[in-house]
């Protein structure tokens, strides 16, 4: 069965990145039939769609983020990547990372559990 | 992009059905019949319920279904369950190759 987990700082200072990885295991991240991708959410907000990658190297952001995003993919170790740059409080939240499915009409059928990351000083 | 607009609560009574709509764009909900439905529970990760605005991945029940109507998806939940109360997200895939999520609604069951 395949799981996710996301790893890195839970505490990042304003101004710098944040950087977390996924973990991918149960499963090759090199397939055709889905892309990985990251979502956060807010505390007591909604869910927000950071940005996706395909196993090619192929990366899709979401606008309102692209100038601060990078996603990349690293198959050797089946992990996937993110950095967001020159956080503010306003980046506080849970990180998800998951798995869009073109099986599933992109819908995202595997998820981490989630780290929580706080933007702070 | 916007974020698809959902209300921004509902509720039902055990046994009684409910629905949730989700308004989009011609670019994304109307663009592709990739619309997507998500439960979340307090502190858990979504799951996925609906995909293909109305296929149920594999051991989710049938009391939940989905339809769509030109820019605007609804999920629909029968018999109304004490565990269906979460917060239920609709997404879409869009004609940019990005995705959009709608700003969730949270369901109560009275």
């Amino acid at each position: 069965q395949l799981q996710l987990q996301e790893s890195g700082p839970g505490l990042v200072k304003p101004s710098e990145t944040l950087s977390l990885t996924c973990t991918v295991s149960g499963g090759p991240i090199s397939s055709s039939s889905y892309y990985w991708g990251w979502i956060r959410q807010p505390p007591g907000k909604g869910l927000e769609w950071i940005g996706s990658i395909y196993y090619t190297g192929s990366t899709y952001y979401n606008p309102s983020l692209k100038s601060r995003v990078t996603i990349s993919v690293d198959t050797s170790k089946d992990q996937f990547s993110l950095k967001l740059s020159s956080v503010t409080a306003a980046d506080t939240a849970v990180y998800y990372c998951a798995r869009p499915s073109l099986i599933q009409g992109y819908g995202m059928d595997v998820w981490g559990q989630g780290t929580t990351v706080t933007v702070s000083s | 992009q916007s974020a698809l607009t959902q209300p921004a609560s509902v509720s039902g009574s055990p046994g009684q059905s409910i629905t949730i709509s989700c308004t989009g764009t011609s670019t994304d909900v109307g663009g592709y019949n990739f619309v997507s439905w998500y439960q979340q529970h307090p502190g858990k990760a979504p799951k996925l319920m609906i995909y293909d605005v109305s296929s149920r991945p594999s051991g989710v029940s049938n009391r939940f279904s989905g339809s769509k109507s030109g820019n605007t998806a609804s999920l629909t939940i029968s018999g109304l369950q004490a565990e269906d109360e979460a917060d239920y997200y609709c997404s879409s895939y869009t004609t940019s190759s990005t995705w959009v999520f709608g700003g969730g609604t949270k369901l109560a069951v009275l």
